[in-house]
C-alpha cells in the first residue's frame, strides 16, 4: 500500500516565525489533505490539494503530484498554531481510504 | 451546515464487553470511514461504507465491524473488547461516488474510548 512519510516529527518555533511541513508519498494518488487535529481530537480541514497550490490566511500548501510530494507553509506562526498537523492521501480506486502520515508535532512559543 | 456527528464522545468499557459507536454524515454525503487513532499506531483506516456496503476494509480482526443505514448514518461495534481497543475512533464523511471518486473527507469529534 501506499507510504506516507511527513518530516519533521517535532518542531518547535517563536511566534512570529514561519515554517514548512513536509509529506512524501510513495505512489500517485487522487486525494491529499492537510489537517490540524485540536487538543480535543478534532481533525480540521486545511487543505484538500491532490495537487496545485492553495492558500487561506497564513497558511498555503502546494503539492507537486509528480514528484510525490506536498508541502504546507505555516508564516507568522501564533501559539495558537500549536499541535500536530497530519497529511492524509487517498490511493485509485481506494474509495474514501485516507492513509495518514505520522503528524508533525508543532509547538509555538510565546 | 451540520458537521459530523459521533455519538457518544466519551467511554469507559470493561475487557471482555461489546461497544456501538455512532456516526452521523454531513448531509447528502454517502461515504463513511472509520478510523482509530492510537499513541503507538497512529491513525489507522478501519473500513468505509457506501450507500450501505462496505467498499474498503483495514487491517483489524474481525472483532471491529460497521454497517450504514439508509439514510447514511454509520455505527461501528467492537466485540470482546481488549486493553489495546482504548483508542480514540474518528469517523470521515465524503461526498463520494459510486465509481469510487472520493473528494474532500470531514471529520467528527470523535470517540474516546478506554476499555478498563
Amino acid at each position: 500500500g501506499i507510504q506516507v512519510e511527513q518530516s519533521p516529527p517535532d518542531l518547535i518555533l517563536q511566534e512570529g516565525a514561519n515554517s514548512t511541513l513536509r509529506c512524501n508519498f510513495s505512489d500517485s494518488v487522487n486525494n491529499l489533505q492537510w489537517f490540524h487535529q485540536n487538543p480535543w481530537g478534532q481533525l480540521i480541514n486545511l487543505f484538500y490539494i491532490p495537487s496545485g497550490t492553495k492558500q487561506n490566511g497564513r497558511l498555503s500548501a502546494t503539492t507537486v503530484a509528480t514528484e510525490r510530494y506536498s508541502l504546507l507553509y505555516i508564516s507568522s506562526s501564533q501559539t495558537t498554531d500549536s499541535g500536530v498537523y497530519f497529511c492524509a492521501v487517498g490511493g485509485y480506486n481506494q474509495g474514501g481510504k485516507l492513509i495518514f502520515g505520522q503528524g508533525t508535532e508543532l509547538s509555538v512559543k510565546p | 451546515k451540520a458537521g459530523v456527528t459521533q455519538t457518544p464522545r466519551y467511554l469507559i468499557k470493561t475487557r471482555g464487553q461489546q461497544v456501538t459507536l455512532s456516526c452521523s454524515p454531513i448531509s447528502g454525503h454517502r461515504s463513511v470511514s472509520w478510523y482509530q487513532q492510537t499513541p503507538g499506531q497512529g491513525l489507522q483506516f478501519l473500513f468505509e461504507y457506501f450507500s450501505e456496503t462496505q467498499r474498503n476494509k483495514g487491517n483489524f480482526p474481525g472483532r471491529f465491524s460497521g454497517r450504514q443505514f439508509s439514510n447514511s448514518r454509520s455505527e461501528m461495534n467492537v466485540s470482546t473488547l481488549e486493553l489495546g481497543d482504548s483508542a480514540l475512533y474518528l469517523c470521515a464523511s465524503s461526498f463520494g461516488t459510486g465509481g469510487g471518486f472520493i473528494v474532500e473527507a470531514f471529520f467528527g469529534q470523535g470517540t474516546r474510548l478506554t476499555v478498563v
